[in-house]
């Protein structure tokens, strides 16, 4: 039973357009991230959360807003999607051993 | 800020063989050290994590060395069969709970028959 699930699995969408792209997790995990994986970049912290309410701000935010609604819920918002904003996007869930646990992955491009 | 390098970007090897995939760190407060494993299509899937204090571990074929004076952090898969092909990352932190946990630029691993 997958502990760390996200929708959708792909988006495409055009410049311009707003994407929510959401996750929720069941590891009762205190940690969230939001990951962008691209050729070339490997694996970037876009934004994370230790709990409901909290954000942090990753190494690439630019362009992305997110939200923590609860302890199982994550959002990742592009409010004004660009083409360079086309990649593969992962969420992930920890506790305090920082042993991540990743979702499927959302397939995202911005036309 | 911790830097991760990670060797080699690509591995072919034939089955039965043994695969070795290494990250060099720069932080030497790094405490937490973890492999993933990343299939076709899916999101990475945790190996085997290590804390500082551990030189050597050992899990079904794999085995995780950590030599802290060189700053150096290896995965040996033994006897490679072909459903290891995947993508390899290691992941570094200081350990200090939950964030920042860095991760090396992946290994593209192939195993053929």
């Amino acid at each position: 039973e997958a502990a760390v699930t996200q929708s959708p699995r792909n988006k495409v969408t055009v410049t311009g357009g707003n994407v929510t792209l959401s996750c929720r997790q069941t590891n009762s995990h205190n940690y969230m991230y939001w990951y962008r994986q691209d050729t070339g970049h490997g694996l970037r912290l876009i934004h994370y959360s230790y709990g409901a309410g909290n954000l942090q701000i990753g190494d690439v935010p630019d362009g992305y807003k997110a939200t923590r609604t609860t302890q199982e819920d994550f959002f990742l918002l592009l409010e004004l999607a660009s083409p360079s904003q086309t990649s593969l996007y992962f969420c992930a869930s920890s506790d305090y051993r920082e042993e991540q646990y990743f979702g499927p992955g959302t397939r995202l491009t911005v036309l | 800020g911790e830097q991760v390098e990670q060797r080699p970007p690509h591995l072919s090897v034939r089955e039965g063989d043994s695969a070795i995939i290494i990250c060099t760190y720069t932080d030497s407060a790094t405490a937490y050290f973890s492999w993933y494993k990343q299939e076709a299509g899916a999101g990475l899937q945790l190996l085997m994590s290590v804390l500082s204090n551990v030189d050597r571990k050992e899990e079904q074929g794999l085995t995780v060395l950590l030599n802290k004076k060189d700053k150096r952090l290896s995965l040996n898969l033994t006897a490679a069969h072909p459903g290891d092909s995947a993508v390899y990352f290691c992941a570094v932190s200081a350990g200090t709970g939950g964030y920042k946990v860095v991760f090396g630029s992946g290994t593209r691993l192939l195993v053929s028959p």
